[in-house]
């Protein structure tokens, strides 16, 4: 059974922190890694998808990265602000041309102003 | 920006009544998803909808699920006999073309059997 973690499962930081989150997955078959952000009460809204072993990617003060030999991606949020306060949702899309999506539990982060 | 629309928001119904959940994907997308999460677990791949018939779907989408796309615009989850062990928050999602093109999730219907 293919399982996708995420750690921590929560955290709390001040306004301004930086701080990082783990995804870990089983790193054969791999095809894509997906981020996503869900605010309470919203629709998850994606962030990155990212296919290549050492890709990074950025949006304003977010940014990940991907490592798919040891099957793990981190998600970084510089300079943390209330509206950063969300779970980020990680989802591995594996090889064999179908679209489905294996989720982790999430990251809830919490960010006091 | 286009956006993926879900109705109802909430429902409610009796365990063994049919219920149909209604999605409009973004128009120009040519794949169409249903996802669930039941409350404090993880999100749930349920089935994925392309050229108007079902491209893949998970052992939970047994003979008491069915979609449909009646129309060119909507899709529907329908459960046919419901249990209270589907009670979730059911995601309708869409995407492009392009094999690892983010989806596009709507803002969900919380089903609740009681």
């Amino acid at each position: 059974i293919l399982n996708v973690e995420q750690s921590p499962q929560s955290l709390h930081v001040q306004e301004g922190d930086s701080t990082n989150f783990t995804c870990s997955f089983p790193s054969s078959n791999f095809y894509a890694l997906h981020w996503y952000r869900w605010e309470t009460a919203k629709s998850p809204e994606a962030l990155f998808v990212m296919t290549l072993n050492g890709d990074e990617k950025k949006k304003g003060r977010i940014s990940a990265t991907l490592n798919t030999k040891e099957g793990y991606s981190y998600l970084y949020i510089k300079g943390s602000q209330p509206e950063d306060s969300a779970t980020y949702l990680c989802a591995l899309q594996n090889a064999g041309n179908n679209r489905k999506l294996i989720w982790g539990l999430g990251t809830s982060l919490a960010v006091n102003p | 920006e286009p956006e993926v629309t879900q109705t109802p928001s909430h429902q409610v119904t009796q365990m063994g009544q049919e219920v149909i959940l209604r999605c409009v994907p973004i128009s120009n997308h040519l794949y169409f998803y249903w996802y669930r999460q039941i409350l404090g677990q993880k999100v749930e791949f349920l089935v994925s909808f392309y050229n108007n018939e079902i491209s893949e779907k998970s052992e939970i989408f047994d003979d008491q699920f069915s979609v449909e796309r009646p129309d060119g615009s909507n899709f529907t989850l329908k459960i046919r006999s419901t249990k209270l062990e589907d009670s979730a928050m059911y995601f309708c999602a869409s995407s492009n073309d392009s094999p690892n093109s983010p989806l596009h999730f709507g803002n969900g219907t919380r089903l609740t059997v009681t």
